[in-house]
């Protein structure tokens, strides 16, 4: 399994700033996810991070508020923009298949005042 | 559109106590997997079962994978806190479709 890193931790931020979270991998992937998990809520993926090419986000997430990076295969930043309380969660990155196991980061957890 | 149910919800028990939670698919899945998410952590994978009926061990946890590929159950015999945490069952939805994720449970053992 790869391990995975991702900065920073936590974060309280003001609304209507951005936050760019980075997740880093010690083995080249090919596939990479981005995950939000909201109090009280199940995980909800956000979008896949291709390498080479724009990111391929789910229903009800778009690239202007969750602009996405994947520079090469072991790097990926996620940024959340124009946030508001509502974007308080833990933000995950994960690699592995889609639909099959994946292995996750640490987790971000931001708080929006 | 396939449903996953995990119950129950919450659970709190006193340490050395045994306990089973429970993972329902609305559909028969391909195979299966049991993460542990601790507060502040992100999720660590357990086990993945794949062949119906199939029992797996890792220490004190049991986890069993139903003849008819809809369920599994995790059974942890003589709980300690260092089980605390959210126990997650995403199935493999394979074809390249997106994991399912349930609510979990979540496990509180107190010393």
């Amino acid at each position: 399994s790869a391990v995975i890193s991702q900065k920073p931790s936590r974060d309280i931020c003001q609304r209507g700033t951005s936050l760019t979270i980075q997740c880093q991998v010690d083995s080249q992937v090919t596939m990479m996810f981005w995950y939000r998990q909201q109090p009280g809520q199940s995980l909800t993926l956000i979008a896949t991070a291709n390498q080479g090419s724009e990111a391929t986000y789910e229903s009800g997430f778009v690239i202007d508020k969750f602009p996405i990076s994947r520079p090469n295969l072991t790097f990926s930043t996620l940024t959340v923009s124009n946030m508001s309380p509502e974007d308080s969660s833990i933000y995950l990155c994960s690699v592995g298949r889609q639909g099959e196991t994946q292995y996750f980061g640490p987790g971000t957890r931001l708080l929006v005042l | 559109t396939q449903l996953l149910e995990q119950s129950p919800q919450f659970l709190s028990i006193q340490e050395g106590e045994n306990l089973t939670v429970y993972c329902n698919s609305s559909s028969v899945v391909s195979s299966l997997q049991w993460y542990r998410q601790e507060p502040g952590e992100g999720p660590v994978l357990l086990v993945t079962v794949v062949t119906g009926g199939e029992v797996k061990k890792l220490k004190r946890l049991t986890f069993q994978f139903g003849d008819a590929r809809k369920d599994s159950s995790l059974h942890i015999t003589a709980a300690q806190p260092g089980d605390t945490g959210l126990y997650l069952c995403p199935p493999n939805a394979g074809n390249n479709r997106k994991l399912i994720w349930g609510l979990g449970t979540s496990l509180a053992v107190n010393p």
